[in-house]
């Protein structure tokens, strides 16, 4: 069965220091993948979205990778700051479906001072 | 633009009632999403439209579920009868394009006593 996984349920970094956050996935054939960003008693906020053939995409602080061969994308905060403190969620689209996308279950992120 | 609105924001009802959410997306977006939110379960999607036409509603629980969309403007997702088990937040999304990320309202939180 189709599986999205995050590599832990909370991560805690130092402020200034890069945050890596892990998203990986079995049995599907992604066409996307989406990050998004939860804050407590909020709805996710869409952050990035990198197609399947693309293996970096960035955005000010942020950085997504995808590699469809370890079937893994990674989602960097390079100079953590304790704003940055959320639920990151990674959503995946399939081809055989790509009108909609499949939430994993988050890594909840807590930086620092 | 006010961005997606879900009303109310909570909602406390006992079992066996019927409850009705609320969701107005972004003007101008053509997909509508509902997914409902548990610590056990993460983000799942119940259905999707597009153009207002029903596309997947393999998510919905049960036929106690149902959702509409009679026009571009406005959908609700209605539970009948309610269940304590149907307790949690229920988020309404929307977007423009295929790839496009989602844009979340803030959520019902439903509580069934």
């Amino acid at each position: 069965s189709q599986k999205i996984e995050q590599n832990s349920e909370a991560l805690n970094i130092q402020e200034g220091k890069t945050a890596t956050l892990t998203c990986n996935y079995t049995n599907y054939s992604p066409a996307y993948l989406q990050w998004y960003r939860q804050d407590p008693g909020r709805g996710p906020v869409f952050l990035l979205l990198i197609r399947e053939n693309e293996k970096e995409k960035r955005k000010e602080r942020l950085k997504v990778t995808f590699d469809t061969t370890l079937k893994q994308s990674l989602f960097h905060i390079t100079a953590s700051q304790p704003a940055d403190s959320a639920t990151y969620l990674c959503a995946l689209a399939g081809y055989s479906s790509a009108s909609k996308i499949i939430f994993g279950s988050g890594t909840r992120l807590s930086i620092r001072p | 633009d006010a961005g997606v609105i879900q009303s109310p924001r909570h909602e406390v009802t006992e079992m066996g009632q019927e409850v009705t959410l609320r969701c107005k997306p972004i003007s101008g977006h053509d997909y509508l999403f509902w997914y409902r939110q548990t610590m056990m379960r993460g983000l799942e999607l119940l259905i999707y439209f597009n153009n207002n036409v029903p596309i997947d509603d393999s998510g919905m629980p049960e036929d106690r579920f149902s959702a509409k969309m009679p026009n571009a403007s406005f959908s609700t997702l209605k539970i009948q009868p309610s269940e304590p088990r149907d307790s949690a937040v229920y988020f309404c999304a929307s977007r423009r394009g295929a790839q496009d990320g989602y844009t979340f309202g803030s959520g019902t939180r439903l509580t069934v006593v």
